[in-house]
């Protein structure tokens, strides 16, 4: 199975932003690499999703280099709310499943 | 959660006793799939379906069962072969569309005493 491995966790304060890598060396050619955020106790909420390059919407930009086996979550200027575990999602080359990341817990202070 | 719903929010059974859980949606998506998680941990991959009526072993399928008889119901069955089922169950579903999204539901949190 590919690995997808993430920092366990991270800290940051508020109005700083903060980056999330995720690895994942034997992606699928033609998947997608998504990324969601999930409270404790709650389903995971999609945030941001591309293929290639660079892709930015209302809450986070998200940066995919050329060879595809890494993946960047960018929040800028997180606040306390955005305290929470963030996953990446990719499909795995050899399987052809979605496999998700181990997760990364971001800690956001005052 | 969209339109995704599973029920119910808290769910407590007794050791030996089969138990469905629900995963409902009015999306209108193709796929579906059920995902456990235990405490501190991520997501792994139970089942999963495509079409209706066709499903596929995930990554930890054993002692679980699953139907797709309707295009909007996949019911998970946790049975009693099931070593270890306390966790968090997560549904998901995602249109048939070309490396769309996973959208999921709220969850529900199984206790076997």
């Amino acid at each position: 199975l590919a690995k997808t491995t993430q920092p366990i966790s991270m800290d940051s304060y508020e109005g700083q932003e903060v980056n999330i890598t995720c690895s994942h060396n034997n992606i699928a050619t033609n998947d997608y690499i998504t990324w969601y955020q999930q409270f404790p106790s709650q389903g995971p909420r999609f945030i941001i999703q591309g293929y290639k390059t660079k892709v930015t919407n209302e809450v986070a930009s998200l940066f995919i280099p050329a060879d595809r086996k890494s993946s960047t979550l960018s929040l800028p200027r997180v606040s306390l709310s955005d305290t929470a575990v963030y996953y990446c999602l990719v499909g795995d080359y050899n399987t052809d499943k979605l496999i998700f990341g181990t997760g990364t817990r971001l800690q956001v202070f005052p | 959660d969209g339109g995704i719903t599973q029920s119910p929010k808290y769910l407590f059974r007794k050791e030996g006793q089969n138990v469905t859980l629900s995963c409902e949606q009015n999306l209108n998506h193709d796929a579906m799939y059920w995902y456990r998680q235990d405490p501190g941990q991520g997501l792994r991959l139970i089942y999963y379906s495509q079409i209706v009526n066709d499903f596929q072993k995930g990554d930890i399928a054993e002692g679980y069962s699953v139907s797709r008889e309707k295009k909007e119901s996949f019911p998970l069955t946790v049975t009693s072969a099931q070593k270890n089922p306390t966790a968090f169950y997560l549904c998901a579903s995602q249109p048939g569309t070309a490396n769309p999204p996973q959208y999921f539901g709220p969850g529900t949190r199984l206790t076997v005493l």
